[in-house]
């Protein structure tokens, strides 16, 4: 069935450093493609997404891009900031024999920035 | 607008119990999923609810139930609970629309605890 793999952490970095978490999927067909941040003592709530390929997804300074060749959809930010210290998980979207979609998430990547 | 909310945030139960558990989505949303989430498994698929019927089903045994009203309101159930069933549990509303590309709206969970 549909998955989605990725990094585990937790990811340790300085305030302004280069954020990169991994995510590749295995799907048929097209799936949509998530990020979805969760906040500590919060539900998680949508970062950003993208729906084909080629499609870069981006919100807040994060971007990510559905790469169908390699199946991933790798999350980036330029520079962090004490604030994005959160649980990223990634996510797609899993059609079903009824037609209709489930979502599917990775386990989550926790994030702690230093300041 | 309101954002999704569940009640309670917080519950201790003892093996052997049944637990309901409650989420009001947001209004105008159809859809209402329920996911487990625990450290090392991440966020497990429940089920999801769309105008009254369970519309999707993720691999659990049947101790795990749930239903929506007519107002979009939905309730999960869990009987006999196992030590194992301690979680959060994340309810999600969204609009349903069957194209897999819809954004999920979380709420804040309840932290289920079985001793």
């Amino acid at each position: 069935g549909n998955s989605v793999t990725q990094m585990e952490g937790p990811v340790t970095l300085s305030e302004e450093a280069f954020l990169t978490i991994n995510c590749t999927y295995t799907a048929t067909g097209y799936p949509s493609l998530f990020w979805y941040v969760q906040y500590p003592g919060e539900g998680l709530q949508l970062l950003l997404k993208a729906t084909k390929a080629d499609d870069k997804g981006s919100n807040k300074g994060f971007e990510a891009t559905y790469r169908k060749e390699t199946t991933s959809f790798h999350l980036e930010k330029g520079s962090v900031q004490v604030s994005d210290s959160a649980v990223y998980f990634c996510a797609l979207s899993d059609r079903t024999t009824s037609g209709t979609y489930k979502y599917i998430f990775g386990t989550g990547t926790r994030l702690k920035v230093l300041a | 607008k309101a954002g999704v909310t569940q009640t309670p945030r917080y519950l201790i139960k003892t093996r052997g119990q049944q637990v309901t558990l409650s989420c009001s989505p947001i209004s105008g949303h159809r859809s209402v999923s329920w996911y487990q989430q625990t450290p090392g498994q991440g966020l497990q698929f429940l089920f999801e609810y769309f105008s009254e019927t369970q519309r999707n089903k993720g691999n659990f045994p049947g101790r795990f139930s749930g239903r929506q009203f007519s107002n979009s309101r939905s309730e999960m159930n869990v009987s006999t609970l196992e030590l194992g069933d301690s979680a959060l549990y994340l309810c999600a509303s969204s609009m349903g629309q069957p194209s897999g590309t819809d954004t999920q709206y979380f709420g804040p969970g309840t932290r289920l605890t079985v001793l």
